[in-house]
This record gives structure tokens, C-alpha cells and sequence, in this order.
């Protein structure tokens, strides 16, 4: 079925340095993917999307390209900033179905 | 514009007790989604709706019920409050498919 993985945590940086959060997906066709950002203490906001192959989604610095020969789409950031520390989520949504699929989340700490 | 509002945002139950956890939205949204999540987690799928008087069951419905009288609405039923059911619960929207979710600032429940 239908799935995402991606990169276990925590992940623990200084700030300025480069962020890669990976993620994978399963599923047939070409979903749609997203990845979502978690504040403590707060809902899940959409960070950013890509609707189909070769799609860059990108938004306050973060940016993930959707590369359907790997089956990736991974995260980055080329300077990350304390006020990046969050839980972030790599998410799915099939051509079929209504469903959405979420990964387990990759906390990352910027330490000053 | 609200977008998905929850309430209450915070609650305290006894074992036992029941409740209902209020979603709703104001963006004409045909898809709505009950999570929960517990600390250091991923999300976990109660129960989705893909329209008014449909409902269907995710990962996790044991203990809760929904219904979808109008499209604005879609609340969580507790029936008979356990421990396990110590959460924090999120609702979502969407247009569609293919299209992202949209989260409510979620409801932190306690029971004891």
C-alpha cells in the first residue's frame, strides 16, 4: 500500500549549517507530496508541496524537489536559523482514494 | 478567514466520562480528517469524511464515533473515556484530492 519514510530523529545542528530531512514514499502513479512543519505546542502548517515529477516545492528557505525515479522528496535547507526547531513531516496524497499519508516526523534542534 | 477551529483546546476527563471534540470549518471543504497524536509521535487516522453523511473508519476508531451533518461540521464523539485515549487530537480539511490539509490548532485531552 501506500507509505512514507522518512529519516529518523532527532536531528541536532548549529545554526547556519545545511538541513537534509530524507524522505520516501510507496504508492502507484504520481501523488502529491508535502511536507509540514509541527511548532511545540502547535497544529501542523504546510511548509510546502509538489504536484508532480520534477516539481520544486519551496517556501521561507526550505526547498524539496519530487523525484519520481528515486521515489524521493527530500527536504532542505541551505542555512537553518534556531527558530527552524520544529517537528517536520513528509507527507502523501494518492491519485486514488481519500486518504493521506503522513511520515513519523523528524524533530530537529538548531542550537545558537 | 478561521479556517479549521477546535474546541475546546484544552480538557480534563474522568474515566468514564463522555465528550465531544468540536471541528469545524469555514473554507466549503468536502474532506475532513480526525487524528491523534501522542507525545513524541506521529499522527495517527481516527475516522475521515469525504462529505456530508459519509464517514469512514482510519487506523485507530476503536472508542470514538463521528458523524457529518453539514460540511462545515465534523465532531468526535468520546463515549466511555479510557486512559489510552490521553491525547492531543487534531482535525483537518481539504478541498480534495490531491490537495494539502489544513489543521486546527488541536484539543489536549487528559484522562484520569
Amino acid at each position: 500500500g501506500d507509505s512514507v519514510t522518512q529519516m529518523e530523529g532527532p536531528v541536532t545542528l548549529s545554526e547556519e549549517a545545511f538541513l537534509t530531512i530524507n524522505c520516501t514514499y510507496t504508492a502507484t502513479g504520481y501523488p502529491s507530496l508535502f511536507w509540514y512543519v509541527q511548532y511545540p505546542g502547535e497544529g501542523l502548517q504546510l511548509l510546502l508541496k509538489a504536484t508532480k515529477a520534477d516539481d520544486k516545492g519551496s517556501n521561507k528557505g526550505f526547498e524539496a524537489t519530487y523525484r519520481k525515479e528515486t521515489t524521493s522528496f527530500h527536504l532542505e535547507k541551505g542555512s537553518v536559523q534556531v527558530s527552524d526547531s520544529a517537528v517536520y513531516f513528509c507527507a502523501l496524497s494518492p491519485n486514488t482514494g481519500n486518504q493521506f499519508y503522513f511520515g513519523t516526523g523528524t524533530s530537529l534542534t538548531v542550537i545558537p | 478567514n478561521a479556517g479549521v477551529t477546535q474546541t475546546p483546546k484544552f480538557r480534563i476527563l474522568k474515566i468514564g466520562q463522555s465528550m465531544t471534540l468540536q471541528c469545524t470549518q469555514d473554507m466549503n471543504h468536502n474532506y475532513m480528517y480526525w487524528y491523534r497524536q501522542d507525545p513524541g509521535m506521529g499522527l495517527k487516522l481516527i475516522y475521515y469524511s469525504v462529505g456530508a453523511g459519509i464517514t469512514d473508519k482510519g487506523e485507530v476508531p476503536n472508542g470514538y464515533n463521528v458523524s457529518r451533518s453539514t460540511t462545515e461540521d465534523f465532531p468526535l464523539r468520546l463515549e466511555l473515556a479510557a486512559p489510552s485515549q490521553t491525547s492531543v487530537y487534531f482535525c483537518a480539511s481539504r478541498s480534495g484530492p490531491f490537495q494539502p490539509q489544513h489543521f486546527g490548532d488541536g484539543t489536549r485531552l487528559s484522562i484520569l
